[in-house]
């Protein structure tokens, strides 16, 4: 499976956009980037995913460089609702029913 | 929409004891997943099955058994809890089609702890 290299914190205001980088430099061609939240102990929130195009929905948005190596999170206007722990997973369907692999994550706090 | 229930939300146990743990989904996703989750990690897989009656083991399996008997719930056995088993579980389903292009989503989790 191909690792995600997140930092482990960042700072972000609020009402400012929060970008949340993400290495996955041995991702293959098959594998998603999927974006996961923890808030507290709660159960991870989806987010978002791609393969290979730039994606944006209602909570987020997501850049894919080209050679697909890296990608971004972008929060567009973090709110204080926003802060938790991000997981960047990339995942491959058909090992062990398509698991997620869950890293330290980056622990995103937004200040007032 | 309830989505993924599990239940109970906490339970303490005494070293020993057996007990189950329940997920259930509303979405007739075929794919579902046990996560274990202890302090300062990310999740860890159990178990996890491809369709009723079907199960297999993932990263972490001793000391767990699993059933599936109907599509909606997928049950976590623990059969002589250790300590080592104190972790939230996390559990989660996916409908399993599109080739990984569907997510997963998880229930709110269960806290045990063994004693």
């Amino acid at each position: 499976d191909a690792k995600t290299t997140q930092p482990p914190s960042m700072d972000c205001a609020e009402g400012r956009a929060a970008n949340l980088p993400c290495n996955h430099s041995t991702i293959s061609g098959n594998e998603y980037v999927y974006w996961y939240r923890q808030i507290h102990s709660q159960g991870p929130q989806y987010i978002i995913h791609g393969l290979k195009n730039n994606e944006t929905n209602e909570m987020a948005s997501l850049i894919i460089t080209e050679d697909r190596k890296s990608s971004t999170l972008i929060l567009p206007h973090a709110t204080l609702r926003d802060t938790a722990v991000y997981y960047c997973i990339v995942r491959l369907f058909y090992n062990q029913g398509g698991k997620l692999i869950f890293g330290q994550g980056t622990e995103l706090s937004v200040k007032p | 929409n309830a989505g993924v229930t599990q239940t109970p939300k906490f339970r303490v146990l005494k070293t020993g004891q057996s007990m189950t743990l329940l997920c259930a989904q509303d979405m007739n996703h075929e794919y579902m997943y046990w996560y274990r989750q202890d302090p300062g990690m990310g999740l860890r897989l159990i178990h996890y099955s491809v369709g009723e009656g079907t199960t297999a083991k993932g990263e972490v399996p001793d000391g767990y058994n699993v059933s599936r008997l109907k599509k909606q719930n997928f049950l976590l056995g623990l059969e002589s809890a250790a300590p080592s088993q104190t972790s939230v579980y996390f559990c989660a389903s996916t409908s399993g089609t599109g080739g990984g292009n569907q997510p997963q989503h998880f229930g709110d989790g269960t806290r045990l702890s063994i004693l």
